[in-house]
């Protein structure tokens, strides 16, 4: 079975701090995608990256990076020189590589507030 | 362009009605997934669309639950005699393609069963 942990329920930094969202994720599969979305209080999902398990790079993409670490099993999110824009939920997200017929496997999420 | 939409946005009902929710995925998208969310929990995945035929039903909570995608696009989730632990935030995502790419999640519905 799947399951993916995010210890964090809530993180509180001040506007311009990085901060770290921390992701750990079980599978069985040696074949897998990870994924990060945001859920800003509108509600709707906003994906953020999809990383396939065999692709250890890390990846930058603005004030957003990702560090995967297959050896402990982690996909960790950091947002770097936070903004008041980056609060709201982020989950991190798990499927196997069978087609995406079981759909994504969700961890419980972060609540991140960034303050002014 | 359009993205997902989901009506009715929001939704009470009473212990007991039956409620159908619809979803409009992006054009063309063959992948359709409905997930449920509870209040300060992450989505959990109830069924899966390929076109019209329903590959995955294994997160349907009970047999009160119905999904159905008739003509390959806009799909309906149908729930009977509602309980109060149905309330919660019913998503729909679609995809592109079959092979775990990204998923476009609609706004979400928000049931209440009152």
């Amino acid at each position: 079975a799947q399951k993916v942990t995010q210890a964090q329920t809530e993180i509180s930094v001040v506007e311009k701090e990085d901060v770290t969202l921390d992701c750990v994720y079980e599978t069985r599969d040696t074949t897998y995608y990870l994924f990060w979305y945001k859920q800003p209080p509108s509600g709707e999902l906003v994906f953020l990256i999809r990383r396939n398990s065999f692709d250890e790079q890390n990846e930058i993409s603005g004030r957003y990076s990702w560090n995967f670490q297959k050896s402990t099993s982690s996909f960790n999110f950091t947002i770097t020189a936070s903004q008041v824009v980056d609060s709201a939920v982020y989950f991190c997200a798990l499927s196997d590589a069978g087609g995406g017929a079981d759909g994504l496997t969700f961890g419980k999420g972060t609540h991140l507030i960034i303050q002014p | 362009g359009a993205g997902v939409s989901q009506s009715p946005r929001y939704k009470v009902a009473k212990r007991g009605q039956d409620v159908a929710l619809r979803c409009d995925p992006i054009s063309g998208h063959v992948s359709l997934f409905w997930y449920q969310q509870a209040l300060g929990q992450g989505p959990e995945f109830l069924t899966y669309f390929q076109n019209e035929a329903q590959l995955d039903k294994s997160g349907l909570p009970s047999d009160r639950f119905f999904a159905e995608r008739p003509e390959g696009s806009v799909s309906t989730l149908k729930i009977q005699r509602t309980q109060q632990e149905d309330s919660a935030v019913y998503l729909c995502a679609s995809s592109l393609v079959l092979v775990n790419n990204e998923q476009f999640f609609g706004p979400g519905t928000r049931l209440t069963v009152l």
